[in-house]
């Protein structure tokens, strides 16, 4: 069974660009979460998909946003970047409720 | 606002001690405490804890969780050097999971 993948594995972006990563889920899964992970720092939720809604959101700022596709696939889109964005964004799927949530292997994101 | 803390921040053994790490959290009404393990990228699962008391085991590394002094254990035995990573504690409450900065463990040869 394939595991969670995200792409790309690294992106290098410069400020006020725009930056989107992508998720696909692990089949059959259809809750996919965001995390950035910033340089020494736990993982900091960021929102929560699940059939095609936007379920929860973490505390960052609106130009941090995204989408479920109905194949249960998630963007994540980052506007105006900021060097502090600069981060492992993590993807996680579940089969529903936030329990137990199988990890990708992250996108680097380092905004110059 | 640390709704989850782990306790050592980091830590350096040796090949064959037992390691225990610890969780303490701050809310009550969660549904769930997971354990898991970052090596390089994506964390790996370890443990999913819901009843207090009951331990949960899988080869050499074992959790327990105390509803009542608030905290759960992570216990790993006989450490291998592939042991070393970044453990993670996570509570599932308010539709999100809330992770802890995590524990640096090293385990050398």
């Amino acid at each position: 069974e394939a595991g969670v993948t995200q792409s790309p594995t690294h992106l290098i972006k410069t400020r006020g660009q725009q930056a989107t990563l992508r998720c696909s889920p692990i089949s059959g899964h259809t809750s996919v979460y965001w995390y950035q992970q910033a340089l020494g720092l736990g993982l900091q939720f960021l929102l929560w998909y699940d059939e095609g809604e936007e379920r929860n959101r973490g505390n960052f700022p609106p130009r941090f946003s995204g989408r479920q596709f109905p194949n249960y696939s998630s963007e994540l889109n980052v506007n105006a970047l900021e060097l502090e964005d600069s981060a492992l964004y993590l993807c996680a799927s579940s089969l529903s409720r936030p329990g137990t949530q199988y990890f990708g292997p992250g996108t680097r994101l380092l905004v110059l | 606002e640390d709704k989850v803390v782990q306790s050592p921040l980091s830590l350096v053994v040796h090949e064959g001690d037992t390691v225990t790490l610890n969780c303490s959290y701050e809310v009550t009404n969660f549904r769930s405490l997971l354990w898991y393990k970052q090596e390089k990228k994506a964390p790996t699962f370890l443990f999913m804890l819901t009843s207090s008391g009951i331990e949960k085991k899988s080869g050499r590394l074992s959790s327990i969780l105390d509803k009542k002094e608030l905290s759960s254990i992570l216990n790993i035995t006989a450490t291998q050097t592939g042991d070393s990573a970044i453990y993670l504690c996570a509570l599932e409450y308010g539709n999100k999971l809330v992770f802890g900065a995590g524990t640096i463990l090293r385990v050398k040869s």
